[in-house]
């Protein structure tokens, strides 16, 4: 069975603080595609990432990194110099499938305090 | 280019009554997947539709069903409604070509909350 684990619940962060959201995936298909959304409270998921399970390159857009690492079936995102508007629910999901029918974690809440 | 829209935004109804969701998927897009967030938790697969057809399906019982329709947009329909199933349904909309999907994201709605009392 495939599982996203993510084991912050809630992450508090000054602004300019460097942030880093723990996501750990489980599944036995060797073919799989990671993703990373992020929740505002209007409710939307916004698109940030997708990564399949063959291109193991971290990879950085602007303030936002992320490292995936197979070794420990993690896929981590860092996010540096923390802006107010970086508060939001961020979501790890997993597709063991081309179809992308996501299996996701419980989220993070970021809170990013002035 | 057009985004994902839901209707309604809020529906409040009543334990045993039925409830129709609609979804209109992103311009260019031709696959449809519901998503169900409790509270608090990430989204559930509901069900995905390509072509018309159910393609793929989570965990929910066969109270839940849903439509697809050739302009593409959706219907999630919840019979016999349960204090349990309240929550934000979400759709998403994407592109597959076959069976595969293209290189592009899940482009979610801002989703319906729905509350049964």
């Amino acid at each position: 069975a495939q599982k996203v684990t993510q084991a912050q619940t809630e992450i508090s962060v000054v602004e300019k603080e460097d942030v880093t959201l723990d996501c750990v995936y489980e599944t036995r298909d060797t073919t799989y595609y990671l993703f990373w959304y992020k929740q505002p409270p209007s409710g939307e998921l916004v698109f940030l990432i997708r990564r399949n399970s063959f291109d193991e390159q971290n990879e950085i857009s602007g303030r936002y990194s992320w490292n995936f690492q197979k070794s420990t079936s993690s896929f981590n995102f860092t996010i540096t110099a923390s802006q107010v508007v970086d508060s939001a629910v961020y979501f790890c999901a997993l597709s063991v499938d081309s179809n992308y029918q996501l299996i996701w974690g419980a989220g993070t809440k970021l809170i990013i305090k002035p | 280019e057009t985004g994902v829209t839901q209707s309604p935004t809020h529906l409040i109804k009543t334990r045993g009554q039925q409830v129709t969701l609609r979804c209109s998927s992103q311009s260019g897009h031709n696959t449809v997947s519901w998503y169900q967030q409790a509270l608090g938790q990430g989204p559930q697969f509901i069900f995905q539709y390509y072509r018309e057809e159910e393609n793929g399906r989570g965990n929910f019982p066969p109270r839940f069903s849903g439509l697809q329709f050739p302009n593409y947009s959706s219907e999630l329909n919840v019979n016999a409604l349960e204090l349990d199933d309240s929550a934000l349904y979400l759709c998403a909309s994407s592109l597959m070509a076959g069976s595969i999907q293209r290189d592009s994201p899940l482009h979610f709605g801002n989703g319906t909350r729905l509350t049964v009392t």
